[in-house]
């Protein structure tokens, strides 16, 4: 049963451009929602959260967005430069985190 | 550089048997997280020790166990070891009982052959 679904494993966007990760969950009770990025051969890093009470959480390039009503939140990358080249993961939190499946996101100069 | 280091970085091995993976923690952290990152799949949560005591549980098997020490190092058992078990295990830590912000470490590659 998978709670937390990245629907599409891979994006291609040009610099400069918007980039779009989604990610949509099932469980109501989440109370955190998070976006990692991860380089290969790394770990994966922490990018920014949101709070369930929350819609919109922004930090620099880098902007969340969450729907309750229909359990999706979306991660905006403007604009979007090559080292932005990763696999971004999605997660949600309650006291556990639950992590998508991941979305390869790569720039293209 | 996320300051947990995880070893080994590879490791092959044969069905039935039994490794143990280590990871230690950044500095001043308490909580230490594994999860496992199996072919097509996202992080699945197994476990966490919060200051040497088991605080959550997820999906880990029953072959597998864990365990924090006094240094807060943290080792990962994986026993009667099956194909499906090939993975990337992260270790993560955070300072508190549970934080959403986590610090990874690179991973140990799991082979079962």
């Amino acid at each position: 049963d998978q709670q937390v679904k990245q629907n599409s494993p891979s994006l291609s966007v040009q610099e400069g451009r918007i980039s779009i990760l989604n990610c949509d969950y099932t469980n109501s009770m989440f109370d955190y929602f998070l976006w990692y990025k991860k380089y290969p051969a790394e770990g994966p890093t922490f990018l920014i959260s949101i709070s369930s009470i929350k819609d919109k959480n922004e930090d620099g390039r880098f902007t969340v967005f969450l729907n309750k009503s229909a359990k999706h939140l979306s991660l905006h990358i403007v604009p979007s430069q090559p080292g932005d080249s990763a696999v971004y993961f999605c997660a949600a939190s309650t006291r556990k985190l639950i992590f998508g499946q991941g979305t390869e996101l790569s720039v293209k100069p | 550089d996320s300051g947990v280091t995880q070893t080994p970085k590879h490791l092959i091995t044969a069905t039935g048997q039994r490794v143990t993976l280590r990871c230690s923690p950044r500095s001043g952290d308490l909580s230490v997280y594994w999860y496992q990152q199996s072919l097509d799949q996202g992080l699945q949560f197994l476990i966490q020790y919060y200051n040497g005591e088991e605080r959550a549980k997820g999906n880990i098997l029953e072959r597998f166990s864990a365990q924090q020490f006094p240094d807060l190092h943290s080792e990962l058992n994986l026993s009667s070891l099956e194909l499906g078990d090939s993975a990337l295990y992260f270790c993560a830590s955070s300072v508190g009982s549970y934080d959403n912000e986590q610090f990874f470490g690179p991973g140990t590659r799991l082979t079962v052959l």
